[in-house]
């Protein structure tokens, strides 16, 4: 069966530290993978995605995050982390099947610290 | 000219009422979504629909019945409520097409059942 593993249920961090939240996938087949962003009492909003081609995937807001094919890892970075970062963040993979639905991780609270 | 609205934004009442969660998009997509997203932040899809038809439909209680008069709006009816149906719902669009287009979410409805 395929399934989300975001490793972290929240992350406290320094304002200026950097950040890598953690996600691991299991899928049989081809999938697509996604990071999206939840900020307080809003919808969810796609942060970046990787479908093909270089295994490195950036942001407009500084964000970055690098599919791991051996390790099925889609692992999110940040260098330097802001007050306005602070926000719930799905990891999330689209299934390639005939079902093609998306399934979502349980998110990871980033908390970034004064 | 919000791209997916829900209304309403909150919705609280008591168990066994039936309440109706309305959704539209003015994307001009042709896929959408209802997602329930419980208190641990959980997202899990509920229902699919491509184009007025249903596509996915995940293991929901049939007190749920999700119905699109047209491509633009997914209503999702709820009979006889229960306290564990408490969760935020939100309404999601996309794109069909070669590449995986993102999903557009609404800022959700958050139902409490008392």
């Amino acid at each position: 069966a395929q399934s989300v593993t975001q490793l972290d249920s929240q992350v406290p961090v320094f304002e200026e530290a950097p950040v890598e939240l953690r996600c691991n996938y299991s899928s049989s087949v081809s999938v697509y993978l996604f990071w999206y962003v939840q900020y307080p009492n809003q919808g969810l909003q796609l942060l970046l995605k990787y479908l093909s081609g270089s295994t490195l995937v950036e942001s407009i807001n500084g964000f970055e995050a690098e599919f791991n094919k051996s390790q099925t890892s889609f692992h999110l970075r940040k260098p330097s982390v802001h007050i306005s970062d602070t926000a719930e963040y799905f990891c999330a993979v689209r299934i390639m099947n005939r079902d093609d639905k998306i399934i979502f991780g349980k998110g990871t609270r980033l908390h970034i610290l004064p | 000219d919000t791209a997916v609205s829900q209304t309403p934004k909150y919705l609280v009442t008591q168990m066994g009422n039936d309440k109706s969660i309305k959704c539209e998009q003015n994307l001009g997509h042709d896929t959408m979504y209802w997602y329930k997203q419980d208190s641990k932040k959980f997202l899990k899809i509920m229902f699919s629909y491509n184009n007025k038809e249903l596509i996915i439909n995940e293991t929901v209680p049939n007190r749920f019945s999700p119905k699109s008069p047209d491509k633009a709006h997914l209503n999702l009816h709820i009979n006889s409520l229960e306290l564990g149906d408490s969760a935020v719902y939100f309404c999601a669009s996309s794109q069909s097409g070669a590449l995986s287009p993102p999903l557009h979410f609404g800022n959700g409805t958050r139902l409490t059942v008392t």
